[in-house]
């Protein structure tokens, strides 16, 4: 079935340093993207989200990037800061149906 | 606002026995649930689909009557392992959408830790 990936299992920023973090994902029709973060031992919490028919969408210290052409997704974090560590998780959604999770990417933030 | 509740938050139970899972939507009216599981360090995989009212989808590959799903009302749902085994062994996350006509916003649960010993 359709499904979606990470490029980088882990990866380690300096604090304060901007990080990025990318996905791939594979079914051309999701019209939907989340990123998710998760603390160890907790639910997945909300981070930031865009559409289709976006190409950039940016938060608080956020910024989604969304490449259709590729089917490439990726969250920046800008000026990390030591609670930023944790599993990152995008998200795919096709016509207000389910979710389909990446294989997550763990993030450490080095003091 | 969009707060969803789970309990217990972690249980442990011995081989062969039934545990049960409620997740709760504490302030907004949830026409449709989520359960998923993830083992560690691997991503959520979703169990099923429950419909307040109606009989849970389940996944490819997840047994319906090892899993019991009910959907009784619009703020809960609950997860029933039947029979659980160490292999069931697991952390299991809920989420709820918001009952809005077209709506995706789904929220997540603080999850469960089942240990079956």
């Amino acid at each position: 079935g359709e499904s979606v990936g990470l490029h980088l299992p882990t990866l380690s920023v300096q604090e304060g340093d901007n990080s990025i973090i990318n996905c791939a994902y594979s079914n051309s029709a999701s019209d939907y993207f989340i990123w998710y973060k998760q603390e160890s031992g907790k639910g997945p919490q909300f981070i930031i989200d865009i559409r289709s028919n976006m190409d950039k969408r940016q938060g608080q210290r956020v910024t989604v990037l969304l490449n259709k052409t590729v089917k490439h997704l990726s969250l920046q974090i800008a000026a990390t800061q030591p609670g930023d560590s944790a599993v990152y998780f995008c998200a795919e959604m096709f016509g207000n149906e389910k979710l389909t999770f990446g294989t997550g990417t763990r993030l450490t933030i080095i003091p | 606002g969009a707060v969803v509740s789970q309990h217990p938050s972690w249980v442990i139970c011995k081989s062969g026995t039934s545990v049960k899972i409620e997740c709760r939507s504490l302030d907004f009216q949830a026409t449709t649930m989520f359960w998923y599981r993830q083992f560690p360090k691997q991503s959520l995989m979703l169990m099923a689909t429950s419909n307040e009212g109606s009989k849970a989808t389940y996944e490819q590959g997840v047994e319906k009557d090892k899993f019991l799903i009910n959907h009784a009302s619009l703020t809960l749902s609950t997860l029933t392992v039947t029979s659980a085994h160490p292999e069931d062994s697991s952390f299991y996350i809920c989420s709820a959408r918001v009952g809005l006509a077209g709506g995706t916003e789904q929220y997540f649960g603080p999850g469960t830790r089942l240990t079956v010993t």
